[in-house]
């Protein structure tokens, strides 16, 4: 069965720089999802990826998906106090449901 | 704005109480999934349904039943609650295009 793979577990950056979280699948990727969860809530839906190459941008997030569809980076830039959260991957299981990565967890300290 | 709203926020329930957790969503999709979230192990799915009536099972069905009368509606319920399934437990719906929304999520502990 596919895993998903997340990469950093946890990240603590200072406000201002910049930062990447990595998700790695062991099969090809048809569907690859963003998310962020504040703690204790429910996830919110960043960005949608299915093209090998494609890149999407919502505010300071970009997120990419490799040409070989097997890896995932969302790139955030001059991160902000309220960038802080958990992010999930998530990968289209054959189109029944979503797998997930364990999730980032990112603290940015002001 | 798509809206998936789940009936508690938290709910705090005995050893053997059934328990209900229903999540409604409000743009007509056919997909809806239950999810529970635990640390260390991620999201894992529980139950999904693709239409009224329909029910497919999960990585972690047992211990849970699900119900779809009604295409925005779909439950989840516990039969005998028990202190492993205190959890998060979170609904899904999947739109056309391929995104899937969740719902806020009901925070239960089973004592």
């Amino acid at each position: 069965s596919q895993e998903l793979e997340q990469s950093p577990q946890s990240l603590i950056v200072q406000e201002g720089k910049n930062l990447t979280i990595n998700c790695t699948s062991s099969k090809t990727l048809y569907g690859l999802y963003w998310y962020k969860q504040k703690y204790g809530e429910g996830l919110i839906f960043l960005m949608m990826l299915q093209k090998g190459g494609e890149e999407k941008s919502h505010e300071k997030i970009t997120a990419k998906l490799d040409e070989k569809k097997q890896q995932s980076s969302l790139h955030i830039t001059a991160s902000q106090p309220s960038h802080a959260g958990i992010y999930l991957c998530g990968a289209d299981d054959a189109g029944t449901a979503l797998i997930f990565g364990k999730g980032t967890t990112l603290s940015v300290s002001s | 704005d798509v809206k998936v709203t789940q009936s508690s926020r938290y709910l705090v329930k005995r050893t053997g109480e059934k328990v209900f957790l229903e999540c409604v969503q409000d743009m007509d999709h056919e997909n809806m999934f239950w999810y529970r979230q635990d640390p260390g192990l991620g999201l894992r799915l529980i139950y999904f349904s693709y239409d009224v009536k329909m029910k497919e099972k999960g990585d972690i069905p047992e211990g849970y039943s699900v119900s779809r009368e009604k295409k925005e509606r779909f439950s989840l319920i516990l039969e005998s609650a028990s202190t492993n399934q205190t959890s998060m437990y979170l609904c899904a719906s999947w739109g056309l295009a391929g995104e899937q929304y969740f719902g806020p999520g009901t925070r239960l502990t089973v004592t």
